[in-house]
């Protein structure tokens, strides 16, 4: 299958700085990718689309300005987590598609986030 | 917007037991329904899939059959191991290209599988 590529896949910050993580898709373009965030012993919760060349689409509840998200290429998208507070810390995973088809979607190796 | 739900949330078997989940979906839009398993810290990795023009589907030991009309899919794992211990997600995504296909999951079921 297809290659999604997370970076990095732990970070340690503290309250207050920005956080930056990469998406990549290493063997196919990837017009949509999605991210997740997972909290201990729960479910992936989606949290925005994002689109090569426009906006990312958020879900309901999530604050657009903390959570900025870029996919400025068609194989990069890259979820910045601003002022990061401990309530932030998380597991973070992007996925892809290849096309635009309903089809399987590949996913990162996830980011573990904590903030102190 | 789609909701998927999963039962049971956790779940014990002996080793070479069949363990099976159910899942519902609201969305008479979606059509297409992964299955994922995830160990702890890794990514969900896609165990099998299936379309909403295809009744049943089977990959060796992994099955899924799927009840359009009743909107429930029942991933089962025949034969179980102790390495089938995991979370597994139910997900589902409608067949719209203006939702961008995004999959909604269930909330998982703990498998755990006793030698």
């Amino acid at each position: 299958g297809a290659v999604v590529s997370q970076h990095p896949s732990r970070v340690i910050c503290k309250s207050g700085t920005s956080v930056k993580i990469e998406c990549r898709s290493l063997d196919f373009q990837a017009t949509t990718m999605f991210w997740y965030r997972q909290f201990p012993k729960q479910s992936l919760m989606l949290m925005a689309t994002s689109n090569e060349g426009s906006k990312a689409t958020y879900e309901q509840g999530v604050e657009k300005d903390k959570f900025l998200i870029n996919h400025a290429s068609l194989t990069l998208s890259t979820l910045t987590v601003t002022s990061a507070h401990p309530e932030d810390s998380s597991f973070y995973i992007c996925s892809a598609r290849e096309s635009h088809l309903n089809t399987e979607a590949f996913f990162g190796q996830g980011t573990r986030l904590t903030v102190v | 917007g789609e909701n998927v739900e999963q039962h049971p949330s956790t779940l014990s078997v002996q080793e070479g037991d069949s363990a099976v989940i159910k899942c519902t979906y609201s969305d008479s839009a979606s059509n297409y329904f992964p299955w994922y398993k995830q160990e702890l810290g890794k990514r969900p990795q896609l165990i099998i899939d299936i379309r909403s023009n295809v009744g049943e589907k089977k990959d060796q030991r992994i099955a899924v059959t799927l009840n359009k009309t009743a909107k429930h899919f029942s991933p089962h794992i025949t034969e179980t191991q102790p390495e089938d211990s995991a979370v597994y997600f139910c997900a589902a995504t409608p067949n719209s290209g203006g939702s961008n296909y995004k999959l909604t999951f269930g909330k998982g079921t703990l498998l755990t599988v006793n030698p």
